[in-house]
Order: C-alpha cells, then sequence, then structure tokens
C-alpha cells in the first residue's frame, strides 16, 4: 500500500504570507495527486487536481507542484478564508486511493 | 448546479446495520463513479470504496470489505453504502463524493449502546 507523510501537521501563518505544505509518498505516484481543503464542519473541496491543476472556481493563489514522491501546495498570499485543514490523496493506486493524515492551517 | 444530498444522522447499536443513501441531483451518476469516504471524530479522511453505477461494480479499500457494502438505484440517481456489524469505531463521519470531486454534506453514524 503507498503512505502519504503530510508536514508540517500543524502551520501558523500570519495574512500575507506565503504558505508552502508538503505531501511525501512511500513510492512514485506519477503526479497522481490531489490537494482537498476542509473547513471545520464542511465537508472537503477539491483544490488541485493531477499535482498543478486548478480545480473550477479555486482562487489563483492556491497552487500546487511536485513529481515522483514528493509534492506541494503553495498559497501565495494567505488569506483569513484559508483557515483549513488540508489532505493530500494520491490516486495511483487506482481504484485504491489513500489520503494524507492532513496539515492544520491556522493565522498567527 | 449539481448537489449531492445524504441522509440524516443515524444512531446504531452495536452489532447492527444501517444504510445511509446518497442522492444526486443534476448529473446522471451512470455517468461517474461514486466514492464513499469517512472522517472519525477529530480524524482524518479515509477511502472507503467505490461504486460504478452503470454496472455496479465495487472496489474496496482492504479494511472496509467486510464492512461496507455499496449498492446504486440508476432509477433515482441515488448511490447507498450499507455499514454492518457496527462497533464503536464505527463512529464517523461518512460522505458520498462523485468522482472525488464534488461531495455530500456527509452523514454521521453513532454507534452507541
Amino acid at each position: 500500500d503507498i503512505q502519504m507523510t503530510q508536514s508540517p501537521s500543524f502551520l501558523s501563518a500570519s495574512v500575507g504570507e506565503r504558505v508552502t505544505l508538503s505531501c511525501r509518498a512511500s513510492q512514485n505516484i506519477n503526479k497522481y495527486l490531489d490537494w482537498y481543503q476542509q473547513k471545520l464542519g464542511e465537508a472537503p473541496k477539491l483544490l488541485i487536481y493531477n499535482t498543478n491543476n486548478l480545480h473550477t472556481g479555486i482562487p489563483s493563489r492556491f497552487s500546487g507542484s511536485g513529481s515522483g514522491t514528493d509534492y506541494t501546495l503553495t498559497i501565495s498570499s494567505l488569506q483569513p478564508e484559508d483557515v483549513a485543514t488540508y489532505f493530500c490523496l494520491q490516486r495511483n493506486s487506482w481504484p485504491m486511493y489513500t489520503f494524507g493524515a492532513g496539515t492544520k492551517l491556522e493565522l498567527k | 448546479e449539481v448537489q449531492l444530498q445524504q441522509s440524516g444522522a443515524e444512531l446504531g447499536k452495536p452489532g447492527t446495520s444501517v444504510k445511509l443513501s446518497c442522492k444526486v441531483s443534476g448529473y446522471n451518476i451512470r455517468n461517474t463513479y461514486m466514492h464513499w469516504v469517512n472522517q472519525r471524530p477529530g480524524k482524518g479522511l479515509e477511502w472507503i470504496g467505490r461504486i460504478d453505477p452503470a454496472n455496479g461494480n465495487t472496489i474496496y479499500a482492504e479494511k472496509f470489505k467486510s464492512k461496507a457494502t455499496l449498492t446504486a438505484d440508476t432509477s433515482s440517481n441515488t448511490a447507498y453504502m450499507q455499514l454492518s456489524q457496527l462497533k464503536s469505531d464505527d463512529t464517523a463521519i461518512y460522505f458520498c463524493a462523485i468522482g472525488l470531486a464534488i461531495w455530500g454534506q456527509g452523514t454521521l453514524v453513532t454507534v452507541s449502546s
């Protein structure tokens, strides 16, 4: 099974700051990596699919990159509404999928 | 607009079963995979499995093979998940999702005697 490790588990940042979240796979996942945002009490929302493709309606301050086993979600300028937990999901081992444990992002 | 409406909260006794529903509007479920994901209290997301409503084919994560049963009714555009032999560890919010891109609001299942 492919394991997904997210870091850090918790991140505190200021409004306007550039934020980088990481996700590492236990083996090459060939860019089949998606990012989700989950706000408290809500369902997850797809932000980015296949490493770097912005889902419909997602602000351009969100971007993704990576290859092989290492992937990154970047928020170019943190906004108050970005406070949430962020999860990565690997789909390389289709049709069996694995989520990371999440990074909780808060405002400093 | 595509919307997924999940059934209401369930309280189940240990050893019993519950069946959750996920009614889709604005999209024909025959044209997609319906996924189910859970989230235990204060924890992360866990992929349970998916069904192809067009033919009923299912795939389950190993740990859910004897726990969850996925079905779909294309006539009512609704997906279902039955959870059997409930244990306290099954207490969680259960989400359905179209292609993991559009999600329902979740159903809270609480297992308690």
